[in-house]
């Protein structure tokens, strides 16, 4: 396989349940990243991990739990979401999170319905 | 505050040109991003602008100014296939890269 995948590309949950989104990427990168993306609004970023340490929360919720045990995977855990935090989550990667002209490569989302 | 803007949709036919607009308002500039996302679908990279001026890449071209806080991405010879959003972002003196809400292009025969 390459570039990021994602998993599942689907997803419906109730508000109390527990789950688990999964990003991988296989493209050497050092950077990972979960955005939200809404419709007909901007990309919001959410997490950043460079060399598996987190360097950005952008005041997300507590609901939402990162995890990144290397610089190939990265996960988001899910916890009594609201239907309010139905949309797409996009994960992506780049060379370098913080300097040059490293374009972000994404992964096609997992899309989240919470009932 | 940090905003990008570029109109929400925009319809073009089929062999025609299109160009699609995007101003900014951002704490400093370390260069602007053109992705490309198809229906359900990842966002894909199209074009990196640092320097002013016009970068041209097949059919695409990308043009910068920085003094006027603006760039357009320009498609030739439209395609059926190029129905699609188009996302800029710019990445801000934190590098930061903050995003446009998206063009979504529709292209008719």
């Amino acid at each position: 396989e390459t570039g990021v995948t994602q998993t599942p590309r689907h997803l419906v949950m109730g508000m109390t349940n527990k789950k688990s989104l999964k990003c991988e990427q296989h493209l050497g990168h050092n950077a990972m990243y979960w955005y939200k993306q809404s419709a007909k609004k901007p990309l919001e970023l959410m997490f950043v991990y460079n060399f598996k340490e987190q360097t950005e929360n952008n005041s997300v919720p507590s609901r939402f739990s990162p995890e990144c045990p290397n610089s190939s995977h990265l996960f988001l855990h899910l916890h009594t979401l609201q239907p309010e935090d139905s949309a797409l989550y996009l994960c992506a990667s780049s060379q370098d999170g913080t300097s040059g002209s490293g374009e972000l490569f994404f992964g096609e989302g997992s899309r989240l319905t919470v009932l | 505050g940090q905003n990008i803007d570029q109109p929400t949709e925009m319809t073009a036919t089929e062999g025609a040109i299109v160009q699609i607009n995007c101003t900014y308002q951002t704490s400093g500039f370390n260069g602007l991003f053109w992705y490309q996302q198809h229906a359900g679908e990842a966002p894909t990279f199209l074009s990196y602008n640092v320097l002013d001026g016009l970068e041209e890449k097949g059919r695409f071209s990308s043009f910068l100014s920085r003094s006027k806080g603006y760039s357009y991405l320009l498609l030739k010879e439209l395609q059926m296939k190029d129905s699609a959003s188009y996302l800029c972002a710019v990445r801000d003196s934190n590098y930061q890269l903050i995003w446009g809400a998206g063009t979504k292009l529709i292209i008719k025969p």
